[in-house]
């Protein structure tokens, strides 16, 4: 059975770090292509960011360039999000997902993780 | 980056009630088109892929269709458990990018 259990999100000041962490299990965890798509409270879902099975390629929504880092530990089975520079729009339930690969470079999400909240306020 | 637009924002029908849901693309996106359906509380549960192939183990009264620009995904026949809200997602161009969604209500 496929599992996906985020961590690490908390209350932090504008400004702040957070490490966000997404365990994976019940599936071969190198194979697949990662995403964080988070979801402001009360709003739609919006893609954050994503990462091929090796980690060899990242990609951002441009909002979050240069703020967010994306990458995997796959002798871990674990996806991570360092967010620095963290502002109020970042509010959010921040869920990780796996893709499933529709052709070279395009995939879709077939499995989500519950959420961990990150709520960024003074 | 590809706008979705969604249509309705909310929709109120009864059990057993037609519906359908509209998803349009700012550009062409080919059939690259995801749909979910996510329940309060919960996280989004994955239901169309590739505009009309329905995810293993989704009830066949879902339904999507179309290409390009214009989508629309269906539900023959709803039940109780549809009642929730649906989300399109395109995955033709970076970044992936989701419709507002579509809240379905009981009438």
């Amino acid at each position: 059975e496929v599992q996906l259990l985020e961590s690490g999100g908390g209350l932090v000041q504008p400004g702040g770090s957070l490490r966000l962490s997404c365990a994976a299990s019940g599936f071969t965890f190198s194979s697949y292509a990662m995403s964080w798509v988070r979801q402001a409270p009360g709003k739609g879902m919006e893609w954050v960011s994503g990462i091929s099975g090796s980690g060899g390629s990242t990609y951002y929504v441009d909002s979050v360039k240069g703020r967010l880092t994306i990458s995997r530990d796959n002798s871990k089975n674990t996806l991570y999000l360092q967010m620095n520079s963290l502002r109020a729009e970042d509010t959010a339930l921040y869920y990780c997902a796996k893709g499933v690969v529709a052709v070279a470079g395009r995939y879709y999400f077939d499995y989500w993780g519950q959420g961990t909240l990150v709520t960024v306020s003074s | 980056d590809i706008q979705m637009t969604q249509s309705p924002s909310t929709l109120s029908a009864s059990v057993r009630d037609r519906v359908t849901i509209t998803c349009r693309a700012s550009q062409s996106i080919s059939s690259w088109l995801a749909w979910y359906q996510q329940k309060p509380g919960k996280a989004p549960k994955l239901l169309i892929y590739k505009a009309s192939s329905l995810e293993s183990g989704v009830p066949s009264r879902f339904s999507g269709s179309g290409s390009g620009t214009e989508f629309t995904l269906t539900i023959s026949g709803l039940q109780p458990d549809d009642f929730a809200t649906y989300y399109c997602q395109q995955y033709n161009v970076y970044p992936w990018t989701f419709g507002q969604g579509t809240k379905v209500e009981i009438k």
